[in-house]
């Protein structure tokens, strides 16, 4: 069975700095995907960036990144110049399979940016 | 745009009490989902449905039924509510195309005393 494991369970940065959570993950398969979701105070589940497990290049979306290391089957993002509104919960996920049977989460970190 | 719509908000019941959740989703997706959110877990899946009048059990299944009758809603239902079902639950949608990223609901905070 597939499982994602983050291991910072909190981390907490000063506004304007740079910083990564971690997250490996485990599968047999070799076609799969992987997201980062963010959930602010609201509960919303925003979906940050993804990646698809056969691309080579890192995902970027504006200050966020990623870290893709497919043998080593981790799966870190970082996020530079870090903003007051980037304090929530950041979940690490993987999609595998067909895909239709579900994302498998991590237990999340909670990022908090100090001002 | 109203994306996926769950209803209720909030809800209390008692133990032993059934109650139904709704979601619908307005992107015409195919696939729908059902999770559960547990302080310190992550989300866990419960159900899930790849098309109108189909369903599937995810990672937590038991002492929930679901239903999709209608390719726009997707129901989670609770036979005899217990305290360990206290839970955010939580709705998504996604295309057809393992690629695209599934759409969440804001949400049901259900407290069972």
């Amino acid at each position: 069975a597939q499982t994602v494991t983050q291991s910072q369970p909190e981390m907490s940065v000063q506004e304007a700095e740079t910083v990564t959570l971690s997250c490996t993950y485990d599968t047999s398969e070799n076609n799969y995907y992987l997201f980062w979701y963010k959930q602010p105070p609201s509960r919303q589940m925003i979906l940050v960036i993804r990646q698809e497990a056969y691309k080579q290049q890192n995902a970027t979306e504006n200050r966020f990144s990623v870290n893709f290391q497919k043998a080593a089957k981790s799966f870190s993002l970082k996020i530079s110049d870090s903003q007051l509104g980037d304090t929530a919960m950041y979940f690490c996920a993987l999609s595998e399979g067909g895909g239709a049977d579900g994302l498998t989460f991590g237990k999340g970190t909670h990022l908090i940016i100090q001002p | 745009n109203a994306g996926v719509t769950q209803t209720p908000k909030f809800r209390v019941l008692k133990t032993g009490q059934s109650m139904t959740l709704l979601c619908a989703q307005d992107m015409n997706h195919e696939y729908m989902y059902w999770y559960r959110q547990d302080p310190g877990m992550g989300l866990r899946l419960i159900h899930y449905s790849v098309g109108e009048g189909t369903t599937a059990k995810g990672e937590v299944p038991d002492g929930y039924n679901v239903s999709r009758l209608k390719k726009q809603n997707f129901l989670l239902g609770l036979e005899s509510a217990a305290p360990s079902q206290t839970s955010v639950y939580f709705c998504a949608s996604s295309y057809l195309n393992r690629n695209q990223p599934q759409h969440f609901g804001d949400g049901t905070r259900l407290s069972i005393l």
